[in-house]
């Protein structure tokens, strides 16, 4: 059973708009989410982090908001771009007592900005 | 700074042979884990090593899938004897304590198993 989901395999968004991907998680114990992402024919990379602690996390045109209650996260890009374009996965861990955890990935939502 | 280096980018074997993954960490990382990444599965961990010791490797789907980290720098993901099920992109990557939960992960090796 997946314990994180992106349940949007795409988007599709207009240059200057803005992107919202969303993940959405199972696992009550997790407590830091990240975002990567990944181009064709490259390894993903990472872009965004938060810690349950916060519920939004900044960085320029990229924010990702975290709803613990609802278990959702979301990763807004204002605005969007074509260099955007890519895949996007939501990560998620449970940092037990100073040990890293894993990282457990959704599927991957592709977006595609369109001049 | 280098990042991780994955060799060979591409593979393309046929069933039954031996097929060896490798793996450059980024320097003074001390956690190194392997991914695989298929369309059906996504990006789904398959072992990963703390300061060269194998932590966890419930992700390793048989026996037919062996991974080693004799020292700090490398590290090997070995399949033996492939089955055409295991074509995949196979990704490292690796982290330190201090980065968080960031993975910093290599370009990947693309598998075709014929």
């Amino acid at each position: 059973d997946q314990q994180v989901k992106q349940n949007s395999p795409s988007l599709s968004v207009q240059e200057g708009r803005i992107s919202i991907l969303n993940c959405d998680y199972t696992n009550s114990m997790f407590d830091y989410f990240l975002w990567y992402k990944k181009y064709p024919a490259e390894g993903p990379t990472f872009l965004i982090s938060i810690s349950s602690i916060k519920d939004k996390n900044e960085d320029g045109r990229f924010t990702v908001f975290l709803n613990k209650s609802a278990k959702h996260l979301s990763l807004h890009i204002v605005p969007s771009q074509p260099g955007d374009s890519a895949v996007y996965f939501c990560a998620a861990s449970a940092y037990y007592g100073g040990s890293q955890g894993n990282l457990i990935f959704g599927k991957g939502t592709k977006l595609s900005v369109k001049p | 700074d280098a990042g991780v280096i994955q060799s060979p980018r591409h593979e393309v074997t046929e069933m039954g042979q031996e097929v060896t993954l490798r793996c450059k960490p980024i320097s003074g990382h001390d956690y190194l884990f392997w991914y695989r990444q298929t369309m059906m599965r996504g990006l789904e961990l398959l072992i990963y090593f703390n300061n060269n010791v194998p932590i966890d490797d419930s992700g390793m789907p048989e026996d037919r899938f062996s991974a080693k980290m004799p020292n700090a720098s490398f590290s090997t993901l070995k399949i033996q004897p492939s089955e055409p099920r295991d074509s995949a992109v196979y990704f490292c990557a690796s982290s330190f304590v201090g980065s968080g939960e960031t993975q910093y992960f290599g370009p990947g090796t693309r598998l075709l198993v014929l």
